[in-house]
């Protein structure tokens, strides 16, 4: 059974560029979940997507945005990246019944913005 | 304001010992709080679950309590191992506000043999 699955593991951009990374759920799992954790802090909610819907947003510019496809994987994409965009940026899933199920991470992607 | 806080500093014991990590909260509701495991740049791995009405949870050498008058989470880790050394972040789901899980900035274990 293939837990969550992120692509690519490590990224390095320029500032003003634009980026997109890429989450599979594990099996089963319907809703995704993105953070970001900057270095030496806990991971922040970014925002949530099930049913193909972007159902709950954390306090971040529309610079961030994100897609749920129909076999539940999803994007995320940052435009304009800024030196600050640097950190670790984690996918989770969960099993959306009452979205208070426990979300299980993939091992993130590493950005990396110069 | 609202915070959730875990331990500030790294927290050294002895291997055998008990661990005990602290997380805090400030004026959320929470339906549940969570544990996870964080090693050096890789994702957070689920531990345990508590929820709201209850006060204890174990699993194998783990266990969570959880009191909201105090507004506090312990997590116990019983006959630490070196193994055992990693980062533990606790986060929490508040109500109302769906499926997003707030962290603290997370505990620094370290165990010595």
């Amino acid at each position: 059974d293939a837990g969550v699955t992120q692509s690519p593991t490590h990224l390095i951009k320029t500032r003003g560029q634009q980026v997109t990374l890429r989450c599979s759920p594990k099996s089963g799992h319907d809703t995704v979940s993105w953070y970001q954790q900057a270095l030496g802090q806990g991971p922040q909610f970014i925002f949530q997507y099930y049913e193909e819907e972007e159902r709950q947003r954390g306090n971040f510019p529309d610079r961030f945005s994100g897609h749920q496809f129909p076999n539940y994987s999803s994007e995320l994409n940052v435009n304009a990246l800024l030196l600050g965009d640097s950190a670790l940026y984690l996918c989770a899933s969960s099993l959306d019944s009452t979205s208070t199920d426990t979300q299980y991470f993939g091992p993130g992607t590493r950005l990396t913005v110069l | 304001s609202q915070k959730i806080e875990q331990n500030s500093e790294a927290l050294n014991i002895q291997e055998g010992k008990t661990a005990t990590l602290t997380c805090n909260y400030t004026n959320y509701s929470p339906a549940y709080l969570q544990w996870y495991r964080q090693d050096p740049g890789r994702g957070p791995v689920f531990l345990l679950l508590i929820r709201e009405n209850e006060k204890e949870k174990r699993k194998e050498r783990l266990k969570v309590t959880f009191d909201t008058t105090l507004k506090q989470s312990l997590f116990h880790i019983t006959a630490s191992q070196p193994a055992d050394s990693a980062t533990y972040l606790c986060a929490l789901l508040n109500y109302n506000q769906g499926g997003k899980l707030i962290f603290g900035q997370g505990t620094e274990l370290s165990v010595k043999p």
